[in-house]
């Protein structure tokens, strides 16, 4: 059975801290891992990696996965309070079913 | 284009009774799949249907079942509902849905049940 654990499940910080998410994951034959941000809605796409350590940015978030190690980790840099969220890791595997993580849960204060 | 559309966005039914929701997948994505949210268990899978095929299913009930139109729109149906129902519906689509490409979620549905 395929399997994504993300840790920590939540986080407290303060305006202008930096954080790292983890997304350490089990699946037959990867294809690919996403992230979303997942507000009071709908979760919204954030990155797709395929390749090992490749890194993608956008603004002040970036992330890198490890196919080796089987994690990916998704930095935050100056944090903002419109960064708090639920940021959900997503695997697609060899059963065409993408399995998702529990989420971290990001509180970010003024 | 227009991104993927839910109705209804908020639902109330009572115990026994059944509902059907609705996902409208963006232009040209043929992949639609369906997921169950609770605090409790987080998002889970519960069907792809792809080109009007059911090509997927999580590991959900019978009562829970779906179907997809010619024109990539999709439904979802849940029969005798339990209490334990009560969760946000989400509905995402993708060009291929076949694990490796983006979802795109729509705002989901919040079916109540009481």
């Amino acid at each position: 059975e395929d399997k994504v654990v993300q840790s920590p499940l939540s986080l407290v910080v303060h305006e202008g801290d930096t954080v790292t998410l983890n997304c350490s994951y089990e699946v037959t034959n990867f294809r690919s891992l996403l992230w979303y941000k997942q507000e009071k809605k709908a979760p919204t796409f954030l990155f797709m990696l395929t390749s090992s350590g490749i890194e993608k940015k956008s603004g002040r978030l970036s992330s890198i996965l490890d196919k080796k190690e089987l994690f990916s980790i998704l930095n935050i840099t100056a944090t903002q309070t419109g960064d708090s969220a639920v940021y959900l890791c997503a695997v697609g595997g060899g059963s065409y079913i993408p399995t998702f993580g529990r989420g971290t849960s990001l509180i970010v204060h003024p | 284009k227009a991104g993927v559309t839910q109705t209804p966005r908020y639902l109330i039914k009572t115990r026994g009774q059944q509902v059907t929701l609705s996902c409208s997948p963006i232009s040209g994505h043929r992949s639609v799949s369906w997921y169950q949210q609770t605090p409790g268990q987080g998002l889970q899978f519960l069907f792809e249907y792809f080109s009007e095929t059911q090509r997927n299913k999580g590991n959900f009930p019978g009562r829970f079942s779906g179907r997809q139109f010619s024109n990539s729109r999709s439904e979802m149906n849940v029969s005798t509902l339990e209490l334990g129902d009560s969760a946000l519906y989400l509905c995402a689509s993708s060009e291929r849905g076949d694990g490796e490409g983006t979802q795109y979620f729509g705002p989901g549905t919040r079916l109540t049940v009481l």
